[in-house]
């Protein structure tokens, strides 16, 4: 079936460390995948995209580089800042079926420090 | 930027009595979602809603559950008799033809007595 594993949180970070939220996933066919950021009291936010191997999604700083040889879809920042803390989830939806429904990983915790 | 809004944003309920909750989707978006997000853990697919009827199901979505667009605009959440178990974050969400991604609304926060 289709799985979404992240890693656990929280993960504490001073401003400016340098993150990576990892994320790997289990899926039939040629899934799409998705990295979505819940800051406190809001809903779920889009923060990039990856449709096919290779691509890399970026946003805000943030990137994720779309690997299927080890089926991973690894959360990158630089320079995180203390507006950065969320919730970040990944997520994938497989096209393999006729479906479009996000399977989400468990989501990881990020609280930057200033 | 459009928006997909929830109502309530909290909704305090006793056990066994039937809730509803509200979205109104973004305008030209024609397909739509239910998510929940018990505390803690993962968000889970509830339902989709395509063309006026259900698309797909998960097992959480038995006959406690129904889905439905009133009037074109709103799209409802109903939950006949509420468990303690249903305490959740509730989702939204709506998207276009041809859009990777959804937009999700700000979520309503269920729970019950």
């Amino acid at each position: 079936g289709n799985s979404v594993t992240q890693m656990e949180g929280p993960v504490t970070l001073s401003e400016e460390a340098f993150l990576t939220i990892n994320c790997t996933y289990t899926a039939t066919g040629y899934p799409s995948l998705f990295w979505y950021v819940q800051y406190p009291g809001e809903g779920l936010q889009l923060l990039l995209k990856a449709t096919k191997a290779d691509d890399k999604g970026s946003n805000k700083g943030f990137e994720a580089t779309y690997r299927k040889e080890t089926t991973s879809f690894h959360l990158e920042k630089g320079s995180v800042q203390v507006s950065d803390s969320a919730v970040y989830f990944c997520a994938l939806r497989n096209y393999g079926g006729a479906t479009n429904k996000l399977i989400f990983g468990t989501g990881t915790l990020l609280a930057v420090q200033p | 930027e459009p928006e997909v809004t929830q109502t309530p944003s909290h909704q305090v309920t006793q056990m066994g009595q039937e809730v509803i909750l509200r979205c109104v989707p973004i305008s030209n978006h024609l397909y739509f979602y239910w998510y929940r997000q018990i505390l803690g853990q993962k968000v889970e697919f509830l339902v989709s809603f395509y063309n006026n009827e259900i698309s797909e199901k998960s097992e959480i979505f038995d006959d406690q559950f129904s889905v439905e667009r009133p009037d074109g605009s709103n799209f409802t959440l109903k939950i006949r008799s509420t468990k303690l178990e249903d305490s959740a974050m509730y989702f939204c969400a709506s998207q276009t033809e041809g859009d990777y991604g959804y937009t999700f609304g700000s979520g309503t926060r269920l729970t019950v007595v």
